[in-house]
């Protein structure tokens, strides 16, 4: 069964607007991760969070962790048209296993 | 409703064996594709396939094969199991737009 869950199942902005995505999860977990899919490619690994860890930033983006709320954030600032693909979040059990993702969130930037 | 099916759950192979591994999707999408997955190295593309009889390799594709013969099948096959190759094994199919199906998964132990 799928544990992460993405919202919004779709987003659409214009280029320099930030994009927030979210990401809710069921169980406990050891570490949500979140992964970029561009149209027609395989996943690339974004960011890992720990779940010992509260926030994250690599470049001009920046995971947020939850987990009293068992929830995730992806932030993406200064948005551009590269950035058009689909966003997924990924979280693994207690155990380090079972990697499970969310059905994702598609992030168009427009010019 | 499962889209993407992955014939086994989970698998035990000997050190040596030739393994298959099948993915069968039934959206009719052209791209299709195997992942492995390891707790805190995230997902790790092994191979791709953009269209019938058509493969590329991905990051890790060493000690694997694929075969795609027709565009519902994506095998991957592992010509001489190894213990490093101990693993969560994910298949994925997309259509030519950004969306991505993933099945559930295979835990291949060998031993």
């Amino acid at each position: 069964s799928q544990q992460g869950e993405e919202d919004p199942q779709a987003l659409s902005i214009q280029e320099g607007e930030n994009a927030t995505m979210n990401c809710s999860y069921k169980t406990s977990i050891n570490n949500l991760q979140w992964y970029r899919q561009n149209s027609g490619r395989g996943l690339v690994h974004l960011i890992l969070i720990r779940s010992n860890e509260r926030e994250k930033p690599s470049g001009r983006l920046r995971v947020t962790l939850d987990t009293s709320k068992k929830s995730s954030s992806l932030l993406i600032t200064a948005s551009r048209a590269a950035d058009t693909a689909s966003y997924f979040c990924a979280t693994d059990d207690n155990y380090g296993q079972n990697f499970v993702f969310g059905p994702g969130t598609r992030l168009s930037v427009l010019p | 409703d499962v889209k993407v099916t992955q014939s086994s759950r989970y698998l035990v192979k000997r050190t040596g064996e030739k393994v298959f591994l099948e993915c069968v999707q039934d959206m009719d999408h052209e791209n299709m594709f195997w992942y492995r997955q390891d707790p805190g190295l995230g997902l790790r593309l092994i191979y791709f396939s953009y269209d019938v009889k058509m493969k590329e390799k991905g990051d890790i594709p060493e000690g694997y094969s694929v075969s795609r013969e027709k565009k519902e099948r994506f095998s991957l096959i592992l010509e001489s199991a190894s213990t490093n190759q101990t693993s969560m094994y994910l298949c994925a199919s997309s259509p030519l737009g950004p969306e991505t199906t993933f099945g559930s998964g295979t835990r291949l132990t060998v031993v």
